[in-house]
């Protein structure tokens, strides 16, 4: 059971837009924590799409873009194209008596149609 | 350029141990946190540790406490995590992955390839 809640799918046509809510509570997005996100395509590793401060780290299209409010975060992806197919995960951390502990998304599957 | 490689997954009983490493290349290993997470077959993404840069300060995620053990030798730009006393729920790929900060990021910017633990009789 994951701590931050994404919807399991979204789908959208080439070149349309689409979001991706990642909804968290006051031990953790609420609290002002960084929100990441991460990119996984099929049969590989998670790739760092947006970091903590909303910014794409060098190489990501300035069509993914990440944002925030209260207790959630979305990640907007403009002018869909067919190579974004894939998984993507919400990141961001909580306190507890022995530390941060991160915590992620379930994930959101991704379909160009 | 940036490289993580894991080594030490493979097949293990339950109640068995393994240890998996993960050699970094391509940055100054001694500067960042370093981080374990998993993915079960066809499951989302599981934080189970992070170790300082000095490997004086390490937290564990729940399910893993008591049983996992993650260590680093900065000399070797190496970083493991021994897995003692292992369930069929540890079944998983498992990334060494860098904290993109010298600390309190808690986040990961780069990955390694993945190595598959098994634990099954």
């Amino acid at each position: 059971q994951s701590v931050l809640t994404q919807p399991p799918s979204v789908s959208g046509a080439p070149g349309q837009r689409v979001t991706i809510s990642c909804t968290g509570s006051r031990s953790n997005i609420g609290a002002g924590y960084d929100v990441y996100w991460y990119q996984q395509l099929p049969g590989t590793a998670p790739k760092l799409l947006i970091n903590g401060n909303g910014n794409r780290p060098s190489g990501v299209p300035d069509r993914f873009s990440g944002s925030r409010s209260g207790t959630s975060a979305s990640l907007a992806i403009t002018g869909l194209q067919a190579e974004d197919e894939a998984d993507y995960y919400c990141q961001s951390y909580e306190n507890s008596l022995s530390g941060p502990n991160y915590v992620f998304g379930s994930g959101t599957k991704v379909t160009v149609l | 350029q940036v490289q993580l490689v894991e080594s030490g997954g493979g097949l293990v009983k339950p109640g068995g141990s393994l240890r998996l490493s993960c050699t970094a290349s391509g940055f100054i290993f001694s500067d960042y946190y370093m981080t374990w997470i998993r993915q079960a077959p066809g499951k989302g993404l599981e934080w189970v540790s992070y170790i300082s840069t000095s490997g004086s300060d390490t937290n564990y995620a729940d399910s893993v406490k008591g049983r996992f053990t993650i260590s680093r030798d900065n000399a070797k730009n190496s970083l493991y995590l021994q897995m003692n006393s292992l369930r069929a729920e540890d079944t998983a790929v498992y990334y060494c992955a860098r904290d993109p900060c010298g600390g309190d990021c808690y986040s990961a910017d780069y990955w390694g390839q993945g190595n598959l633990v098994t634990v099954s009789s």
